[in-house]
């Protein structure tokens, strides 16, 4: 079946240091996967931080960035210079297009604290 | 803005009772997903619906059941409640088959004793 693998936290960095939570994914079942970035917040729920439909190219949002390679099938979050309102679980996720559903599979999470 | 809300927010139930998650969109979207997760475990698709009167089942669906009486409001009930359902629970709506992005509630924190 489908699959996301990420890094497994907790992540801890310092501000304005640089960040990268890794992220594969195994898309058995879809032809033309979408990949999807979602972060959640304490006491909230999840909300999308950035997605990309096609292969090669790039997603950011609010200072995050995260390229579709489809020869490595892998989807990296990078930041260049973290903050300390930047912690919180980070989920790669893999959407199927077909007539199943618009479903997602997601990774594990993971836990970023940004110590000030 | 879209806005999705679950209730209760906490929950603690005993072995064998009947326990009923509730949530309620206000995005007007087809699709509503209730996924539960676990440390060591991404999210995991337990029912999910395309409007009114349907669900499907998910990844994991033995022990749930799920009903969308209506366009906004989309439940999971567990009748048989195990320890073993002990969770967080998410529940999303979304637009539609093309666009993927899920809205999710806040979560429903479920401790069955």
């Amino acid at each position: 079946g489908d699959s996301v693998t990420q890094t497994e936290g907790p992540v801890t960095v310092s501000e304005s240091e640089s960040l990268i939570i890794n992220c594969t994914y195994s898309a058995t079942s879809i032809a033309y996967p979408n990949l999807f970035w979602y972060v959640r917040y304490p006491g909230e729920g999840l909300q999308l931080l950035l997605k990309v439909i096609t292969a090669g190219q790039k997603g950011s949002s609010r200072g995050f960035e995260a390229t579709y390679n489809k020869e490595t099938t892998s989807f990296h979050l990078q930041k260049a210079s973290v903050q300390e309102s930047d912690s919180a679980v980070y989920y790669c996720a893999l959407g199927s297009n077909n007539n199943a559903g618009a479903k997602l599979t997601f990774g594990g999470g993971t836990r970023l604290t940004v110590r000030p | 803005e879209a806005a999705v809300t679950q209730s209760p927010r906490n929950k603690v139930a005993v072995t064998g009772g009947k326990v009923t998650l509730s949530c309620n969109q206000t995005n007007n979207h087809n699709n509503m997903y209730w996924y539960r997760q676990d440390t060591g475990h991404g999210l995991r698709l337990i029912h999910y619906s395309y409007g009114a009167g349907s669900t499907e089942k998910g990844d994991i669906p033995d022990g749930y059941k799920a009903s969308r009486p209506s366009q906004e409001n989309f439940s999971l009930i567990l009748e048989l409640a195990t320890p073993s359902q002990t969770s967080v629970y998410f529940c999303a709506s979304g637009v539609g088959l093309t666009q993927n992005t899920l809205y999710f509630g806040a979560g429903t924190r479920l401790s069955v004793l």
